[in-house]
């Protein structure tokens, strides 16, 4: 079975720029989240999803981020417009509404914006 | 605030010894732990995890340790091996589906 699928690997883009995150989630699983990693803040929760319901945005940093999940099998995350300052990489993760905790992470969206 | 620390940066071992990581949480409430490993360009996967009932949880060459009233727990890896050298990633959790919460991470490197 696949694992978690994200798109694009790598993004390079200007400064101003619309960026969109691409994921697919494991099928079957409930949960989908959305984090951001950098040397900084470490690996830092944006916003998760429960059947593909958003629960929790509080970790966006800011109204220039969305997220959307139009069915199971997929969701976005949007920057626009796109700073310097978001440059870092971005992890797609999700789980069964069963597991204690364990989810599994897609290989990561490492976004660049000049 | 951060509710999950891990205090060292970095760590470096010599293969075939024994690697320990550590890491502190603030909340008391968690009460599932894990950790997860991540090579360059992956993204994290999940190594062990430990419930808060429990002390100790073994599988394999890998180990961690929660120390509730110290709000503390350890990742021990014995022997280590040039393939362990990754960054390691300490989570928590609250109970009733709650995402995870990481630290920051801990660079291993095994010497061989």
């Amino acid at each position: 079975d696949a694992g978690v699928i994200q798109s694009p690997r790598h993004e390079v883009t200007e400064m101003g720029q619309e960026v969109t995150l691409r994921c697919k989630p494991i099928s079957g699983h409930d949960y989908l989240f959305w984090y951001r990693q950098t040397m900084m803040r470490g690996l830092e929760l944006l916003i998760y999803f429960n059947n593909n319901v958003p629960i929790d945005d509080s970790g966006m940093p800011e109204d220039r981020f969305s997220a959307k999940m139009p069915n199971a099998s997929f969701s976005t995350l949007k920057i626009q417009p796109s700073e310097p300052r978001d440059s870092a990489v971005y992890f797609c993760a999700s789980r069964p509404g069963t597991s204690l905790g364990e989810q599994f992470f897609g290989p990561g969206t490492r976004l660049t914006v000049l | 605030d951060q509710q999950v620390k891990q205090n060292s940066p970095s760590l470096s071992v010599q293969e075939g010894r024994i690697s320990i990581l550590n890491c502190d949480y603030t909340n008391s409430m968690f009460d599932y732990f894990l950790w997860y490993k991540k090579y360059p360009a992956e993204g994290p996967t999940f190594l062990i995890s430990i419930s808060s009932i429990k002390d100790k949880n073994e599988d394999g060459r890998f180990t961690v340790f929660l120390n509730k009233s110290a709000k503390h727990l350890s990742l021990h890896i014995v022997p280590s091996q040039p393939g362990d050298s990754a960054v390691y990633f300490c989570a928590a959790s609250l109970a009733g589906n709650t995402p995870l919460v990481f630290g920051k991470g801990t660079r291993l490197s095994v010497i061989a």
